[in-house]
């Protein structure tokens, strides 16, 4: 199916591991962003990327890691997880420039570090 | 950076009632959208409504950018429109910035 679709879903990891959270998008949208969802933060934006090999800091971006070497690929690797960064992560592109389009979002991974 | 803040934080309505949301921004923004996070946690896009008003069924919002609002309005509410809603508005830096949602609830 078309769209953006993110993996895994839910993922449980120790403190200090490293994990990658997938992102894919079939729309082939010049933008992709990533976001973190916590109770009485609301969405905060890690990091977002205008075309391949091009990326960019968002509001919390430390303890984060991306690449975008092709287009329609957006991961986000935490290098050594820490408890803190326990949250919902939002996958999500837009058809041009960030701020003169719609974004569409991927259904969230849910990562639990213990 | 820009301020975001939408009103009210919780909403409890009965079925069948309409319903305003409010999302203030604190400077000049590009664009503004709405966005409903269903009890599943999916984030359905609404409205991408840089300024004037759009509708889409039972849902319409318009934005005021001059005076930098904009106002979601729910009719005849449905179980299905729990949720939180969430303003986003796009900075002149190529940045979003999410509101903090409102949350709403419908009473069957």
């Amino acid at each position: 199916d078309a769209g953006i679709t993110q993996s895994p879903r839910y993922k449980i990891t120790e403190t200090g591991r490293q994990v990658t959270l997938m992102c894919h998008q079939t729309w082939s949208h010049s933008y992709m962003f990533w976001y973190r969802q916590d109770l009485g933060h609301g969405l905060r934006l890690i990091y977002y990327s205008a075309a391949a090999d091009i990326t960019d800091k968002g509001e919390v971006p430390d303890g984060y890691v991306v690449s975008r070497s092709k287009t329609e690929n957006f991961p986000l690797t935490l290098e050594s997880a820490t408890r803190s960064q326990t949250s919902v992560y939002f996958c999500a592109s837009s058809e041009s420039r960030s701020t003169s389009q719609p974004q569409h979002f991927g259904d969230g991974t849910r990562l639990s570090i213990l | 950076g820009i301020q975001v803040e939408q009103s009210p934080p919780d909403l409890i309505l009965q079925e069948g009632a309409n319903s305003t949301l409010r999302c203030n921004f604190s400077d000049s923004v590009n664009n503004l959208q709405w966005f409903h996070q269903n009890p599943w946690g999916q984030l359905i896009n609404l409205f991408y409504i840089p300024s004037g008003t759009k509708q889409n069924g039972r849902l319409s919002a318009t934005t005021v950018a001059t005076e930098r609002y904009s106002l979601l309005y729910i009719s005849s509410s449905q179980t299905t429109d729990s949720g939180v809603y969430f303003c986003a508005v796009g900075a002149l830096d190529d940045k979003i910035i999410f509101g903090k949602g409102t949350r709403l609830h419908i009473l069957p």
